[in-house]
């Protein structure tokens, strides 16, 4: 199993403009979710899915908008980025079980200029 | 407001000693606990989890000890290696069903050879 991947690893914005990061994983996993991380902080909730069709919020939502539409993918749009949004980026994944252990992806560095 | 913290950012351990990264938390309700890993440039890494039914779990040279009366947790390192060098953090999961883990701050690990 490759896991969870993410893709770009790095991308440089300029202010306004709009990207996908991307997300994958092969482990049948139901939980998807994404986070932002900034310098020597922790890791914050932007949205999460507990399965295919279904999203929901997490702590810091605004400027970014997920979907769902299969199991393994999760991409995490960016509309008219801002230099706030600079950050690393991850894609975490579990199963819906008893252990709410979750899988991370290696992130997505993105600079906004 | 209601926060997964630690009690010391900074840690600096000589190698073959035993290190101890603390953790509080603030819902008494919470009823699971986790402790990651993070290397630089990398996503985080399941270390061990705890449920609030238990006091101690012991892992691979690692120990977690749960306090609930003063909702405190630690991560114990024994004979603590170059490779430990990382950012700790701890998470929990707050009962509400689906709710994501929250996830502390971090404390940076630094082992002196």
């Amino acid at each position: 199993n490759a896991g969870v991947t993410q893709t770009p690893k790095f991308r440089i914005l300029k202010i306004g403009q709009s990207m996908t990061l991307q997300c994958t994983q092969d482990m049948n996993h139901n939980y998807m979710y994404w986070y932002r991380q900034d310098p020597g902080m922790g890791l914050k909730l932007i949205y999460y899915s507990v399965g295919a069709g279904i999203t929901d919020k997490g702590e810091v939502p605004n400027g970014y908008n997920v979907s769902r539409s299969t199991t393994e993918d999760f991409p995490l749009r960016l509309e008219l980025a801002a230099p706030s949004q600079t950050s690393v980026y991850f894609c975490a994944s579990r199963f819906r079980g008893l252990s709410y252990e979750q899988y991370f992806g290696p992130g997505t560095r993105l600079t906004v200029t | 407001g209601e926060s997964v913290g630690l009690h010391l950012p900074t840690l600096s351990v000589q190698e073959g000693d035993n290190s101890i990264i603390n953790c509080a938390y603030s819902n008494s309700a919470s009823d699971y606990f986790i402790w990651y890993k993070q290397e630089s440039g990398k996503g985080p890494q399941f270390i061990i989890d705890i449920r609030s039914n238990m006091d101690k779990r012991q892992g691979q040279r690692v120990t977690v000890l749960l306090n609930k009366t003063v909702k405190h947790l630690s991560l114990q390192i024994a004979a603590t290696q170059p490779g430990d060098s990382a950012v700790y953090f701890c998470a929990e999961m707050r009962p509400s069903g689906n709710t994501p883990l929250v996830f502390g701050k971090g404390t940076r690990l630094s082992v002196i050879a």
